[in-house]
């Protein structure tokens, strides 16, 4: 156990619809990055939050969105979703920004997008 | 950004066999993380090891940052090692972690 969860495990849902997927990083990290694991583009980071803060940018589309909490949890808003959204979406958090740490995963939120 | 390049791409193995993976990257790194996916589908952190060499009971790794590759060791391979191994590679200042495309292995009884 890594210490990071997320919320859901799974979910099906239908093109057009928005969701949200939910992660809690380990106690004492401040950073939460986000990840998407498809078949074609293998594992790709997207976005990384810092204390509340927005801190580097990826791969992420337009219609995805983040954003970190006061209590440090962080949401990944995925919207107008196509059949290509469907993934293994990874959360995972570190102390810190300095790029030197350790990163911890979550198991992950499985997407279906029929 | 960096490049990272796995080899073999996949492997069999008899169980209790050894094998070594290779992790090639492009850039210098300061975060190196091998990474065990099990099949159903969780990462598990197996070292951080930006440079020199690490055990933890059947599995060693070694990086050599100035000639840019890390190598995974697996000993006395059992079934439950299965699945596919992620070398990810991050720089000073930048948090991402690139993943190479990874290690499929099998170990059959």
């Amino acid at each position: 156990d890594s210490g990071v969860t997320q919320t859901p495990k799974h979910l099906i849902t239908a093109t057009g619809q928005r969701v949200t997927l939910r992660c809690s990083p380990r106690s004492g990290d401040l950073s939460v990055y986000w990840y998407q694991q498809s078949l074609d583009q293998g594992l790709q980071f997207l976005i990384q939050y810092y204390n509340g803060e927005e801190r580097a940018k990826g791969n992420i589309l337009e219609r995805f969105s983040a954003q970190q909490f006061p209590d440090l949890h962080s949401e990944l808003n995925l919207s107008s979703l196509e059949l290509g959204d469907s993934a293994l979406y990874f959360c995972a958090s570190s102390v810190g920004v300095s790029g030197m740490e350790t990163q911890y995963f979550g198991p992950g939120t499985r997407l279906l997008v029929l | 950004g960096i490049q990272v390049e796995q080899s073999p791409p996949d492997l069999i193995l008899q169980e209790g066999a050894n094998s070594t993976l290779r992790c090639n990257f492009s850039d210098s790194v300061n975060n190196l993380q091998w990474f065990h996916q099990n099949p159903w589908g969780q990462l598990i952190n197996l070292f951080y090891i930006p440079s020199g060499t690490k055990q933890n009971g059947r599995l060693s790794a070694t990086t050599v940052a100035t000639e840019r590759y890390s190598l995974l060791y697996i000993s006395s391979s059992q079934t439950t090692d299965s699945g596919v191994y992620f070398c990810a590679v991050g720089n000073y200042g930048n948090n991402r972690l690139a993943f190479g495309k990874g290690n499929q292995v099998v170990v059959i009884p």
